[in-house]
């Protein structure tokens, strides 16, 4: 089954505490793009991927990191999260030109 | 620069109702127009793209959208609402120039027995 997949789905730490958010997809996708969904906000990318060791900054990168050493994972990265990164975080590919996005079923994030 | 706004961030309908949520994009070239949906817990699912082929999109659950480059919209209907379509739906924008996605702040639906 073609699928976006993230882990964990749910998450609590304490701030400053490193923590990373795994996704990995099985489509051969190219094109993978981490987003934050906050009420009132809408989607807000945080970091997209348009291949193996290219990755570029979205509307709101600061305080996160991210990685691509492989087609199929794309890892979100916070060295030192805070509480305003408490949030539900969204991993998702594509393929080529305007292809929709597939979508994981999302991480929820509390820092305290 | 491309931009999406969804009027309306909770619209209420009752069972059977036509289901209307209204969506503009701005982009000075053509467009490509994607609705999504969005259930409890869950990720955001594909309802229906537009891609230049045809002006109406028929997308899954019944649900279609018009593209009116005159109005610069692409409005999501439904003849009749069923409590199954409650969720937060979101339109978003791309074209293209390059591979970014604009999404809309969401129109969450609620419908009424």
């Amino acid at each position: 089954e073609a699928q976006v997949t993230q882990n964990p789905r749910y998450l609590i730490t304490v701030t400053g505490k490193k923590l990373t958010v795994t996704c990995s997809q099985n489509m051969n996708h190219e094109y993978m793009s981490w987003y934050r969904q906050d009420p009132g906000l809408g989607l807000r990318q945080i970091y997209y991927s348009m291949n193996v060791e290219v990755t570029d900054k979205g509307d709101v990168p600061e305080g996160y990191k991210v990685s691509r050493k492989e087609k199929r994972n794309f890892p979100l990265i916070l060295e030192s999260p805070s509480p305003n990164q408490t949030s539900l975080y969204f991993c998702a590919s594509r393929g080529q030109g305007n292809s929709p996005l597939h979508f994981g079923n999302g991480t929820r994030l509390t820092v305290t | 620069a491309q931009s999406v706004t969804q009027l309306g961030s909770h619209v209420s309908v009752s069972e059977g109702a036509l289901v209307l949520l209204r969506c503009n994009y701005s982009s000075s070239v053509p467009p490509y127009l994607f609705w999504y949906v969005q259930y409890p817990n869950q990720g955001l699912q594909l309802l229906l793209k537009y891609t230049s082929a045809a002006t109406l999109v028929k997308g899954i659950n019944g649900f279609e959208a018009e593209f009116k480059k005159s109005e610069t919209s692409f409005h999501l209907t439904k003849p009749s609402a069923h409590m199954s379509d409650a969720a937060e739906y979101f339109c978003a924008v791309s074209d293209v120039r390059d591979d970014k996605i604009i999404f809309g702040k969401g129109t969450r639906l609620h419908i009424l027995p």
